[in-house]
C-alpha cells in the first residue's frame, strides 16, 4: 500500500487567515494529484488534478502547488471563511501497472473560527 | 443532472446475508470506483474499474466483488458480509485520469 500522508491532521484558525496543507506521496510511478474538499454529511468534491511538476493551480481563494521531483503539493487558503472549515483530501494516482489506483491521504481537517 | 448514484443510502444487515450496493453514472464515465471510510482511516480503494468488463483490485478488496456488465453501473457485493465490513461505502466515476465525481454515499452495518 503506497503512502500517502498529510499534515497536519486538523487545524483551528481565526476567520481571515491564511493557511496550509502538505500533501506527501511517492516521488515515483506518478501520473496525478488530485485535492478534493469533503463537509460533513456531503461526499468529496474536486478542488484539484495536477499532473505536472510545478504546476499551480488557483480556484478562488485556494491555490495549489505540485513538486513531483520531491514527491509533495501544498494546498493553500487566502483568507479563511467559515465556510471553508472541511476535510481535505489529497489522493495520489500512480502510472505504470499501478494505473487506476487511487491512494487517498488520511485528511487535513480544518475549522475556521468566525 | 449529472450524477453518480448509490443504493440503498442506508443497509442494517446481519452476518453472512449476501448484498450488493449498486452505483449508477449518467456522465458516460469509463472509470469507477468504490471507497471505502473509517475514522482515522480516511478514504481506502476497494476495487476499480477501467472499463468495461476490466476491474482491479484497490487497496482493500478482501470480502468484494464487483463486476462491469455495462459502462454505468457497477455494483458492490458482499458475498458474506461480516461486522468488520461495517462502514461507509462511496462509488466514484470520472474520465481516465480525471477529478472523481462521488456519489452520496452508504451506510453500512453488518450485526
Amino acid at each position: 500500500i503506497l503512502n500517502v500522508e498529510q499534515s497536519p491532521q486538523s487545524l483551528h484558525v481565526q476567520e481571515g487567515d491564511s493557511t496550509n496543507f502538505t500533501c506527501s506521496f511517492p516521488s515515483s510511478n506518478f501520473y496525478a494529484l488530485h485535492w478534493y474538499r469533503w463537509e460533513t454529511a456531503k461526499s468529496p468534491e474536486a478542488l484539484f488534478v495536477m499532473t505536472l511538476n510545478g504546476d499551480e493551480k488557483k480556484k478562488g481563494r485556494i491555490s495549489a502547488t505540485l513538486n513531483t521531483k520531491e514527491g509533495y503539493s501544498y494546498l493553500y487558503i487566502k483568507g479563511s471563511q467559515p465556510e471553508d472549515s472541511a476535510t481535505y483530501l489529497c489522493a495520489f494516482l500512480g502510472g505504470g501497472t499501478s494505473y487506476g489506483k487511487l491512494t487517498f491521504g488520511q485528511g487535513t481537517i480544518l475549522t475556521v473560527h468566525p | 443532472e449529472a450524477q453518480v448514484t448509490q443504493n440503498p443510502r442506508y443497509l442494517i444487515t446481519v452476518t453472512g446475508k449476501k448484498l450488493t450496493v449498486t452505483c449508477s453514472q449518467n456522465m458516460n464515465h469509463e472509470y469507477m470506483s468504490w471507497y471505502r471510510q473509517d475514522p482515522g482511516l480516511g478514504l481506502r480503494q476497494i476495487y476499480y474499474s477501467m472499463n468495461v468488463e476490466v476491474t482491479d483490485k484497490g487497496d482493500v478488496p478482501e470480502g468484494y466483488k464487483v463486476s462491469r456488465k455495462e459502462k454505468r453501473n457497477f455494483p458492490l457485493i458482499l458475498e458474506s458480509p461480516s461486522p468488520n465490513q461495517t462502514s461507509l461505502y462511496f462509488c466514484a466515476s470520472s474520465l481516465i485520469g480525471n477529478e472523481q465525481f462521488f456519489g452520496p454515499g452508504t451506510r453500512l452495518t453488518v450485526l
